[in-house]
Order: structure tokens, then C-alpha cells, then sequence
């Protein structure tokens, strides 16, 4: 049990929608991640915010979005869903004192049909 | 670029048998290295995290060991069980602007009662 909490656990879209997928982690964790795993490969880092505001990006277009909260909840938000945005989509959060341990959530599956 | 690699990427094994995963990395500039299990389906289980300053770690029938020079972590399975069948994934935590995890593939383990 890691504390972190993901909603929805599955999700199914059309393409062309949008989509907001909700993390919520424990007291003192003011950082967050959001990783992307397709099929068959390992996660792949999507961005991070810390405090707030966006901390880091991988290589992932603008259509991709977070918010984070002052109350350690945090959103991933997805536009003009694409069929290989399929996946299942983790978020991990960190303890201000320690930012290299991640823990992660169990994860919200994205179906796009 | 840091990437991560696992061989082998499958792996069938009898019950019983002592099995080593191995990942490799490219740059020697992680900062913590850690090793999860996924079932089918499922988020991550945190299994062994080897901090920076730490050459191995044991919790068990695993063992995980770090040898930055090498770009090298293996982890070793004494007497795997049928429980043990699923995804092993390696992630270094690279900090270059951001803590961050990098994931190999994964190894998908399968243990025949």
C-alpha cells in the first residue's frame, strides 16, 4: 500500500475526446508524476509537478496536461484522444524530503476506440 | 540519453529453480535503481530500491545488486515459485533537471509448477 490512489481504474473514449484522470497521494508529497505504459513496454515518463507547476516534460505533445493541487491531488488531462493513447497511465508521488523515492498509484487503464 | 535494458526479455523456468534478471544502463550517472513487479493488468509493486550510496539490497528470496560502474543491476530469485509468474521492470532515477524513473521492458517471468 503506497497511499497513492488513482480514479478512474478503467476508462473508455472515443477518439477525438477528452480525458481527466485523478491522482490523489499522501500528506507532504508536493511531487508528482505521470507515467504512460503501452502494451507490452515499460512506463514512460509523461511530466512532473512540483508545487504546482510543471517541473520537467518528456517527449509528449501539448495535448497532454496536468494540474496539481494544493491538497496533493493532481490531474492528467488528455485532448483530441488518439487510438494509441491506449494505455495504462500511472502517477507517483514523492516526499518533499526525498524526491528520488517515487510511489506510485495503482494505475487508471485508457481504452481509446 | 539514459536508457535501460532488460534481457532476457522472457523467461520459463521449473518451479524451484534459482533465476537472475539482468539490466543494463546506459549512463552511470543514476541516482537510485529499482526494481518492481507487474502482474497482468496491474500498477507496479515496489520489490527492491537500491539507493545511490548502496551496492545491493535483500528482502527475502530477492536480491538486487548495483554496480554503477558497469551500468549493470541484476536480480536474483532463490527457489522460484508458480507466485513469482510475472513482469520484472528495472527503472533507473536519473536526476538531470528532474527525478525521474527510466524503465527498461520489463521480463516477463513464467514459473511451471
Amino acid at each position: 500500500e503506497t497511499g497513492v490512489t488513482q480514479s478512474p481504474t478503467h476508462l473508455i473514449k472515443t477518439r477525438g475526446q477528452q480525458v481527466t484522470l485523478r491522482c490523489s497521494s499522501q500528506s507532504g508529497h508536493n511531487t508528482v508524476s505521470w507515467y504512460q505504459q503501452a502494451l507490452g513496454q515499460g512506463p514512460q515518463f509523461i511530466f512532473q509537478y512540483y508545487r504546482e507547476e510543471e517541473n520537467g516534460r518528456g517527449n509528449f505533445p501539448p495535448r497532454f496536461s496536468g494540474l496539481q493541487f494544493p491538497n496533493y491531488s493532481s490531474e492528467l488531462n488528455v485532448n483530441a484522444l488518439e487510438l494509441d493513447d491506449s494505455a495504462l497511465y500511472l502517477c507517483a508521488s514523492s516526499h518533499r524530503d526525498k524526491p528520488y523515492e517515487q510511489y506510485f498509484g495503482p494505475g487508471t487503464r485508457l481504452t481509446v476506440t | 540519453k539514459q536508457e535501460v535494458t532488460q534481457i532476457p526479455a522472457a523467461l520459463s523456468v521449473p518451479e524451484g529453480e534459482n533465476l537472475v534478471l539482468n539490466c543494463s544502463f546506459t549512463d552511470s550517472a543514476i541516482y537510485n535503481l529499482q526494481w518492481f513487479r507487474q502482474d497482468p493488468g496491474k500498477g507496479l509493486t515496489s520489490l527492491l530500491l537500491i539507493q545511490s550510496s548502496q551496492r545491493e539490497q535483500t528482502s527475502g528470496r530477492l536480491n538486487a545488486s548495483l554496480d554503477k560502474s558497469s551500468g549493470r543491476s541484476t536480480l536474483y530469485i532463490a527457489a522460484s515459485q508458480p507466485g513469482d509468474s510475472a513482469t520484472y521492470l528495472c527503472a533507473g532515477i536519473t536526476t538531470s533537471g528532474t527525478y525521474k524513473y527510466i524503465f527498461g521492458t520489463g521480463t516477463r517471468l513464467k514459473v511451471l509448477a
